[in-house]
């Protein structure tokens, strides 16, 4: 089992529409959870991160944290063909400093 | 105000042959990270430097890949006599604080290499 895992889609959704992406982490003793957008051929680029339970706004998306069912998610409201791309979470690790990713979620959105 | 910056962009090297990647973090930013991902992967961490103190290189995948930081801010990732297996995009990433709970890295445009 990866430590990270993630559907790796394709997820499509029509323009508009909500997209959600999901994400689990094994090692209870994660701390930081991190969504990252990368589109073909570029470099990851960090839309949000959360560290505490609940829900955290930031624009059109929101980052969804429990840590009881260790599992952190992605709401894309009103979604934009601009915003078809691979979606990665990653995880950080108490005491340590580095990022683990997950594989990525491919999302579509169609016109 | 330039974000992380990474040279060269593309490398072609033949197999056997030493290469180095340059990363130049955003200015004041502490924590310096390397990481390589395949196609169709995430990212992989290899190495963190905090300042010019290497704290982690468990990533390295092998003792042909050397990374260095000296004064703290320009680091280079050197990789000797390459494999094919080290074909990758290398990404370079960097962080203001040195706390692992806030510690949002932002990261360069990588080096693509490729080893004929």
């Amino acid at each position: 089992q990866k430590e990270v895992e993630q559907n790796s889609g394709p997820l499509s959704v029509p323009e508009g529409a909500i997209a959600s992406l999901n994400c689990t982490y094994s090692d209870r003793g994660s701390q930081s959870f991190f969504w990252y957008r990368q589109y073909s051929g570029k470099s990851p680029e960090l839309i949000m991160f959360i560290y505490s339970n609940g829900d955290k706004e930031d624009g059109r998306f929101t980052a969804q944290l429990n840590k009881a069912s260790q599992y952190v998610s992605l709401l894309i409201r009103d979604s934009q063909p601009s915003d078809s791309a691979t979606y990665l979470c990653a995880v950080i690790r108490y005491g340590q400093g580095n990022l683990i990713f997950g594989k990525g979620t491919k999302l579509s959105v169609k016109p | 105000g330039a974000g992380v910056s990474q040279s060269p962009r593309y490398k072609v090297a033949k197999r056997g042959q030493d290469v180095a990647l340059r990363c130049d973090p955003i200015s004041g930013h502490v924590s310096l990270f390397w990481y390589q991902q395949a196609l169709g992967q995430g990212p992989e961490f290899l190495t963190y430097f905090q300042n010019e103190a290497q704290l982690d290189k468990s990533g390295l995948p092998s003792d042909r890949f050397f990374a260095e930081r000296p004064e703290g801010s320009v680091s280079t990732l050197k990789i000797q006599r390459t494999q094919q297996e080290d074909s990758a995009v290398y990404l370079c990433a960097s962080s203001l604080g040195t706390s692992e709970r806030y510690n949002e890295q932002f990261f360069g445009p990588g080096t693509r290499l490729t080893v004929l």
